[in-house]
């Protein structure tokens, strides 16, 4: 079965440096977010992306955040300056279709540690 | 603003017993739709169900089904004949069809099955 995945499975990083993290979502699918999770409490969702443009965010997605589709299959989520409280499990997900029915298919996640 | 309420921390479970995860929503738009995800300790993310706002019936998949009380607001996730691979958390979570589908989490509940 086709499924989402996302590099590294685990990075750390010293606060204040660049971090992009990698996803290739599954191939015929045209929705993409970006969640992440803090240790221990709920899934936040961070942005999604549909025909190569942001198309919701949440509050949390300042701009030290962005997201790139840099090709047709990957889908990056690139932190600038990052921050001790970017510490978190950062889990992308896609879809295929905008029905109201289709789960989001989610990836491993990249476990982010900030140093 | 959509809200997911997942009161039950933890629940404990014996072997082939069958138990209930709670879940209660809120929202103002008449369209919407109801998942829930499995997250084992190894962190991946796992669709299990899903219940929209205008089905008719309660969701089935496998050993798994959804009781769908939508006067109650409320979309607990029925898990029949426990396994100890169903040890794991257990995230409700709520879109609404305005918008691109973003997904609200609930805080999820710990599921231990034991022997």
């Amino acid at each position: 079965e086709p499924e989402v995945t996302q590099t590294p499975s685990h990075q750390v990083t010293q606060m204040g440096q660049e971090v992009i993290l990698r996803c290739v979502p599954i191939s015929n699918h045209l929705y993409f977010y970006w969640y992440r999770q803090i240790l221990g409490q709920k899934v936040e969702f961070l942005v999604s992306f549909y025909n190569n443009e942001i198309s919701e965010k949440s509050e949390i997605f300042d701009d030290q955040f962005s997201v790139e589709r840099p090709d047709g299959s990957n889908f990056t989520l690139k932190i600038r300056s990052t921050k001790l409280e970017d510490s978190a499990m950062y889990f992308c997900a896609s879809k295929n279709r905008g029905d109201s029915n289709q789960p989001q298919h989610f990836g491993d996640g990249t476990r982010l540690s900030i140093l | 603003a959509q809200k997911i309420t997942q009161t039950q921390p933890g629940m404990f479970v014996q072997e082939k017993e069958a138990v209930t995860l709670d879940c209660t929503y809120d929202t103002s738009d008449p369209s919407y739709g109801l998942f829930w995800y499995k997250q084992p300790s190894s962190g991946e993310m796992i669709f299990l169900i899903y219940q929209g706002s205008y089905d008719q019936q309660n969701a089935t998949e496998g050993r798994y089904s959804l009781n769908f009380q939508k006067a109650r607001k409320s979309a607990n996730l029925v898990i029949s004949a426990s396994q100890l691979g169903d040890s794991a958390m257990y995230f409700c979570a709520m879109r609404v069809n305005s918008g691109y589908s973003t997904l609200t989490f609930g805080k999820g509940t710990m599921l231990l099955v034991s022997p």
